[in-house]
């Protein structure tokens, strides 16, 4: 079965300094990841996921992911956080193989604040 | 273009009284699920469905049920409602129900059974 590990409930960084929240996976075989973001009292969105393709995902607002297969790890990274960023970030594993049905299984969330 | 659309956004229930939520889409998918947010606990499955007229359990099934009559809607209801379902409420839907999907989210119902 799959599963997601999020190894930081909050992570706390200043404004302009780089952004890393670690996710680690766990999979039978090459899974689908996704990286939602939740904005206090808001739905998610989506911020990048990784399907197979490039293992350096790029996504919106300058924040990217890279999939390392040996280390099954799916790392979120920005390289200078923003205020706006202070969200809940959830890493997401497909149970899903390539095209077959794909339930998804999300991580506990980690907590970004960004200090001024 | 409405996206995924939620109603009510909140409600306080008295244990043991019905209640459906509501989710509509306007963007012709074919998938549709509902989670609950619990804090801690991340978001899980309730229930899904992959096209109009079929219907799957996810990982947290139980007290709730679902229907899909046509690609739009897809209400959530609480036969009789627990505490325990005390939780944020998310409905998503996505073009196909393949692991590759990108889902889209709803804002959410809040939901407090007293």
């Amino acid at each position: 079965a799959q599963s997601v590990t999020q190894l930081d409930s909050h992570v706390s960084v200043s404004e302009g300094t780089p952004v890393l929240l670690r996710c680690n996976y766990s999979s039978s075989y090459s899974p689908s990841l996704f990286w939602y973001v939740q904005h206090p009292n808001k739905g998610l969105q989506l911020l990048l996921k990784y399907t197979s393709a490039a293992t350096l995902v790029k996504g919106i607002n300058g924040f990217e992911a890279e999939f390392k297969k040996s280390e099954t790890s799916f790392h979120l990274t920005k390289p200078s956080a923003h205020m706006s960023d202070a969200a809940e970030y959830f890493c997401v594993v497909s149970e899903g193989y390539g095209g077959s049905q794909g339930n998804l299984i999300f991580g506990k969330g980690t907590k970004l604040s960004v200090k001024p | 273009i409405a996206g995924i659309t939620q109603a009510p956004t909140s409600q306080i229930l008295a244990a043991g009284r019905r209640m459906t939520l509501r989710c509509t889409q306007d963007m012709r998918h074919n998938a549709m699920y509902w989670y609950r947010q619990d804090l801690g606990l991340g978001l899980r499955l309730i229930h899904y469905s992959n096209t109009a007229g079929t219907t799957g359990k996810g990982e947290v099934p139980d007290g709730y049920s679902v229907s899909r009559a046509n690609t739009d809607d897809f209400p959530l209801t609480l036969a009789s409602a627990v505490p325990s379902q005390t939780s944020v409420y998310f409905c998503a839907s996505s073009v196909e129900g393949r692991g590759t999907d990108t889902q889209y989210f709803g804002p959410g119902t809040r939901l407090t059974v007293l």
